[in-house]
């Protein structure tokens, strides 16, 4: 159980173009999402958290405008990459975890993001 | 706050020999600490957790380790390397009080097992 479902698993898109990546849990209610990157051989930055059915709060930095997340139910939640150029390439990844919290969230397998 | 610490960017050993991987933590509350593994292009696999019961905590694959409030530390340990133990290995706290999501990750650790 407890299985994270992230999809696409790679995408090349062109600069200027918008991206979605969405993160789904397959066996749980997912009241809670988190979304991280991770730039090359670096660790994972947490850019937003999200509850279903209210808005994501991002961490400081994050540009609310460029990394739009959704989470409109509770088994999925999106971020779209909007106007996407070359320095948003990245690996993004997201978790997920239900209500009451278990021990620990799960990921999905993560998303390569390259921006031609 | 909660932070983590990863003393060691990187770390070689030989095929067979211990693995130690050290993480030390910062929290105000008492934490939830896990250990997880990545391969190249690939999600995060979770080793093994602590969240406040036995200190020594035995996870997956011969991995172990032991929880110690006096060192704030939480290292990672595994006797005997394989080639396949080759990844990039993160300590992970989790922030806020029990029962919370929001994870603090390390640097990472890549470790190179040699043959």
């Amino acid at each position: 159980g407890a299985v994270v479902s992230q999809h696409p698993s790679r995408v090349i898109c062109k600069s200027g173009t918008s991206v979605k990546i969405e993160c789904r849990s397959l066996d749980f209610q997912a009241t809670t999402m988190f979304w991280y990157r991770q730039f090359p051989k670096q660790s994972l930055m947490l850019m937003a958290t999200s509850n279903e059915g209210s808005k994501a709060t991002y961490e400081q930095g994050v540009e609310k405008d460029k990394f739009l997340i959704n989470h409109a139910s509770l088994t999925l939640s999106t971020l779209t990459v909007t106007s996407a150029h070359p320095e948003d390439s990245s690996f993004y990844i997201c978790s997920a975890g239900d209500s009451p919290p278990r021990t620990e969230a799960f990921f999905g397998q993560g998303t390569r993001l390259t921006v031609v | 706050a909660q932070s983590v610490t990863q003393l060691d960017s990187h770390v070689s050993v030989s095929e067979g020999t211990p693995v130690l991987l050290r993480c030390n933590y910062s929290s105000s509350y008492s934490p939830s600490l896990f250990w997880y593994v990545q391969h190249p292009n690939k999600g995060l696999q979770l080793l093994l957790k602590y969240t406040s019961a036995a200190t020594l905590v035995k996870g997956i694959n011969g991995f172990e380790a032991e929880f110690k409030k006096s060192e704030t530390s939480f290292h990672l340990t595994k006797p005997s390397a394989h080639m396949s133990d080759a990844a990039e290995y993160f300590c992970v706290v989790s922030q806020g009080t029990s029962g919370t999501y929001k994870y603090i990750f390390g640097t990472g650790t890549r470790l190179k097992v040699l043959a």
